[in-house]
């Protein structure tokens, strides 16, 4: 079954700490990753997508990597901010996937505190 | 340059009763997507509209749930005898593009719908 696994569930650091988000994910016939963050009670805000060719992007604070073969992602958020504190899911697009359905992770919930 | 609008933010309804969900994608994006996120279940594919072809409707967890998509923009996602177990947060996402792997699929999402069936 083609699964995605977010590991821990929920994290607190102190500000300014690094965060480290790990996602896997049980097949690597992928098309891309996409790394989201929710914030309570609203939607899905995109903020990093990987096509499957490619190693690691980065958006400011963010760097996302990833690694096809061992079926892994990492998202780095450096010198983490209060306002940092949200969900963040990691989801994939799988080859055989209707169109660009997302599976997703179960998320890691972040708090950090100041 | 609206983002994904959806409507309304929360619903609260009766067991057995109808509901009608709306989304609005980004004007010009082909394809577009219905999720639901329930307590306990994380983030779920419902039914998926790509152009004017056949939805794949593999998702939906019963023959109470139906969507349509009309003049390939708006979508309405009904659910039909609520039950309690409907009760999530309904979320839409529209991309550019749906062939797989097409480089232009971020997918971009709106804010949701709070479904509360009593």
């Amino acid at each position: 079954k083609q699964e995605v696994t977010q590991i821990p569930a929920a994290l607190s650091v102190p500000e300014g700490e690094n965060l480290v988000l790990n996602c896997s994910f049980t097949d690597s016939a992928i098309y891309n990753l996409q790394w989201f963050r929710q914030d309570p009670g609203k939607g899905l805000t995109s903020l990093l997508l990987i096509q499957s060719s490619q190693r690691e992007q980065t958006s400011g604070r963010l760097n996302a990597s990833l690694d096809k073969s061992s079926g892994r992602s990492t998202l780095y958020i450096a010198a983490s901010q209060p306002g940092d504190s949200a969900t963040y899911l990691c989801a994939v697009v799988y080859v055989g996937a209707a169109g660009n359905k997302l599976t997703f992770g179960g998320g890691t919930r972040v708090l950090v505190k100041p | 340059g609206a983002g994904v609008s959806q409507s309304p933010s929360n619903k609260v309804t009766e067991k057995g009763k109808d509901v009608e969900l709306r989304c609005d994608p980004i004007s010009g994006h082909t394809a577009l997507y219905w999720y639901r996120q329930s307590l306990g279940q994380g983030l779920e594919f419902l039914i998926y509209f790509q152009g004017n072809s056949a939805p794949d409707k593999s998702g939906l967890p019963s023959d109470r749930f139906s969507a349509e998509r009309t003049g390939g923009s708006v979508s309405t996602l009904t659910i039909q005898r609520t039950q309690q177990e409907d009760s999530a947060v309904y979320l839409c996402a529209s991309t550019p593009g749906g062939l797989a792997g097409s480089t232009y699929n971020e997918q971009f999402f709106g804010p949701g719908t709070r479904l509360t069936v009593l």
